[in-house]
């Protein structure tokens, strides 16, 4: 077990450029969840899979934003046309029983110039 | 929607003291679960403790308690003992009982120094 990972750990972009985002669960974790930290904030509910199904994306999630999550294993995030809003870290985590709580990767930092 | 307010921004203890971090929470479920989560400078977040609404009984992971009063909401975290590594945010996280929703509602945080 290795844990959650995301690649990369820093991402820099001009404004107006495609960016995304790639998150490895713990293998035999079924549930996998995208959050948003900024600066001084607790993370913000992005969006969240259950084996390969989108079953809720939140409303801070403009139609720039994308998530997928192809035969239930890796997920990645995308932005399109990024906005210097954008900036933040991206968190990624998984769980198999989420009551039990999830396991966090380290995250990535997006920063829009 | 439910609401967590950690209205602490900020906390110091003396090394091997005793701190306490409040949250409370707004919701109209019953069944619901709650966390408290530890983010060191620069690394990942993990789960320091959890509490089953249902239970009265509060949660005790080695030096970490929580006191946990579903009347009032209020869900604190005790820390004894205090070390030099447990300097870092403190997220307070709740969750409903719903099984397919299961996404973590987050405080702002709290920032914990240790002072050696």
């Amino acid at each position: 077990d290795t844990g959650v990972s995301q690649n990369p750990r820093h991402k820099i972009t001009k404004r107006g450029q495609n960016v995304t985002f790639r998150c490895d669960p713990i293998s035999e974790h079924n549930r996998l969840y995208w959050y948003r930290q900024t600066l001084g904030q607790g993370p913000e509910f992005l969006t969240y899979f259950q084996n390969e199904a989108q079953l809720e994306k939140s409303r801070l999630l403009s139609d720039r934003f994308s998530a997928e999550r192809p035969k239930g294993s890796f997920s990645t995030l995308e932005i399109q046309r990024t906005e210097q809003g954008d900036s933040a870290m991206y968190l990624c985590a998984s769980s198999q029983s989420a009551k039990y709580g999830y396991t966090f990767g380290s995250g990535t930092r997006l920063t829009v110039v | 929607a439910q609401t967590v307010t950690q209205s602490q921004p900020e906390m110091s203890v003396q090394e091997a003291e005793t701190v306490t971090l409040s949250c409370t929470y707004d919701t109209s479920e019953n069944n619901y679960y709650l966390f408290w989560y530890k983010q060191p400078p620069s690394r990942q977040m993990i789960l320091v403790i959890r509490q089953e609404a249902y239970k009265q009984q509060n949660a005790t992971e080695n030096r970490f308690s929580v006191n946990f009063q579903k009347a009032a909401k209020s869900f604190s975290l005790k820390i004894s003992d205090s070390q030099l590594g447990d300097t870092a945010m403190y997220f307070c996280a709740f969750m409903k009982d719903t099984g397919a929703n299961s996404k973590l509602t987050f405080g702002k945080g709290i920032t914990l120094s240790v002072r050696p």
